[in-house]
């Protein structure tokens, strides 16, 4: 199993839309949780840690299952300017790094 | 603006030649990194620094060198290059390990040729 797995896409989505994102990870020991998001062309920037009760950052929300090693990211209403590819990043890799999912990516059309 | 702060933005170099990317940093963070991005790769970490005087190998180390020169900066070398690290570079900073993620500089696109 790769350390952190997420559906590569693309997810094309009208205006309005909302979508989901999910995540998968490995290490079980892991304490730290985040979406990041990366525009074409650009560095990742971080979009929102996760935790374990679930938060919200306006249209945001992220979950965290720890039992199932799951994580995910919900965008509603979805804008022309949230198309990018999305990050999911988890710590504790055997180094105690973070560890970056290959990303989701989204386009929203109009 | 605080961050973190890479050059060249972009470079091409010749098979064989060699050169150093640079990275600071003026958050004090502790910690710095470096990555390369591929497509359908991902980032991989390449070396890391997880404070002053000490340089560890990530996932993907060999043809690099790192020198943590202070706290602030974090050079990568390629002593050798080759077209299979033709790749976007990226360094990063944390404060505290990982805990609260890391800032980004913007990027070195690298084309050996």
């Amino acid at each position: 199993r790769k350390e952190v797995e997420q559906d590569p896409g693309p997810f094309n989505v009208p205006e309005g839309a909302t979508v989901a994102f999910n995540c998968t990870y490995s290490n079980s020991a892991s304490q730290s949780f985040f979406w990041y998001r990366q525009d074409c062309r650009k560095e990742p920037k971080l979009l929102m840690s996760v935790y374990s009760s679930g938060n919200e950052d306006g249209r945001f929300t992220a979950q965290l299952n720890r039992a199932s090693q799951y994580i995910s990211l919900l965008i509603r209403d979805s804008k022309l300017s949230d198309s990018a590819t999305y990050l999911c990043v988890v710590h504790g890799g055997s180094q105690g790094n973070l560890i970056f999912g290959k990303g989701t990516k989204l386009s929203v059309k109009p | 603006n605080a961050g973190v702060t890479q050059t060249p933005k972009f470079q091409v170099l010749k098979t064989g030649q060699s050169m150093t990317l640079q990275c600071a940093q003026d958050m004090n963070h502790n910690s710095m990194y470096w990555y390369r991005q591929d497509p359908g790769m991902g980032l991989r970490l390449i070396y890391y620094s997880a404070s002053e005087g000490t340089t560890d190998k990530g996932e993907v180390p060999n043809g690099y060198n790192v020198s943590r020169l202070n706290k602030r900066e974090f050079s990568l070398r390629l002593e050798s290059a080759a077209p299979s690290q033709t790749s976007v570079y990226f360094c990063a900073s944390s404060a505290a390990g990982s805990i609260y993620g890391y800032t980004f500089g913007s990027g070195t696109r690298l084309t050996v040729v």
